[in-house]
C-alpha cells in the first residue's frame, strides 16, 4: 500500500488479557516507530527499529510491553496483562533509512485505539 | 527530561487571517523540528520540518527556527476554516525518537 497500515482500528479487551497490534509501514522504510498517545496529549515514544533490531525501546513502560519486527518490515507491538493505563491511541510510523536529513520524516498509521475495560 | 512545551489553546483566528503557533524545546541539541497536524480523531500529519535558524515557506505555511532562543513556530496565513485542528510541534530526539509537545487546537472562525 501507499502509506502505513494498522491492524486493528479498534480494539476492546479485559483487563488482564493479552493484545497484539499490527504495523504495516510503507514499503521500503527501514525505520519503524510506535508511539502511543492519550487524549489531549501529544504521542509518547516506545520504541524505535532499524530493520529487524530494537534500536532504542527506553520508551517501553514496562515488561508487559514487548514488540518484534522479525523480517525488517511487519512490526507487532504485544502487551500482556493489560490495565486500563493502557488504554490509548497506538500509533505506528515509518521513515526512509537514517543517513540525510529529507528522510528525517516519519510518516504515521491511522492508530488503533485500544480500550481496556 | 526533554521537554517540548506548547500552548494548548485553544486559539480562535478569523477565517482569512495570521495564525501563530509557538513552540520551545529543552535539548540544545536538537536539530530536527516537526509541525504535524492531527484532526480530531485521526494520525498526525506532516506539515512542515525544519533544520536551519530563519524562515522556511511552503504555501500558506512558514515555519520559524531560532535555536538560540530554542523555539520554533508555525504562522498560517490566510487561514481557512479546514485548518482548525491541533498543531503538534516534535522535535527530533537523538536516537531519531520524536518529542512532541502536547499541542495548540486552533480554531478558525467564519
Amino acid at each position: 500500500g501507499a502509506g502505513v497500515s494498522q491492524t486493528p482500528s479498534n480494539k476492546v479487551t479485559e483487563k488482564g488479557k493479552y493484545v497484539e497490534l499490527r504495523c504495516d509501514p510503507i514499503s521500503g522504510h527501514t525505520a519503524l516507530y510506535w508511539y502511543r498517545q492519550s487524549l489531549g496529549q501529544g504521542p509518547e515514544f516506545l520504541i524505535y527499529f532499524q530493520g529487524t533490531g530494537a534500536a532504542d525501546d527506553s520508551g517501553l513502560p514496562n515488561d508487559r510491553f514487548f514488540a518484534v519486527r522479525p523480517e525488517g518490515s511487519v512490526s507487532t507491538l504485544k502487551i500482556q496483562r493489560t490495565e486500563r493505563g493502557d488504554s490509548a491511541v497506538y500509533l505506528c510510523a515509518s521513515s526512509a533509512p537514517a543517513g540525510g536529513r529529507s528522510t528525517d520524516t516519519q510518516y504515521f498509521g491511522p492508530g488503533t485505539r485500544l480500550t481496556v475495560l | 527530561q526533554k521537554e517540548v512545551e506548547q500552548n494548548s489553546g485553544p486559539l480562535s483566528v478569523p477565517e482569512g487571517a495570521i495564525a501563530s503557533l509557538n513552540c520551545t524545546y529543552s535539548d540544545r541539541g536538537s536539530q530536527s523540528f516537526f509541525w504535524y497536524r492531527q484532526y480530531s480523531g485521526k494520525s498526525p500529519e506532516l506539515i512542515m520540518f525544519i533544520y536551519s535558524n530563519g524562515d522556511k515557506e511552503d504555501g500558506r505555511f512558514t515555519a520559524q527556527l531560532n535555536k538560540a532562543s530554542q523555539y520554533v513556530s508555525l504562522l498560517i496565513r490566510d487561514s481557512q476554516p479546514s485548518d482548525s485542528a491541533t498543531y503538534l510541534c516534535a522535535v527530533m530526539g537523538s536516537n531519531y525518537q520524536l518529542i512532541w509537545g502536547a499541542g495548540t487546537k486552533l480554531i478558525i472562525k467564519p
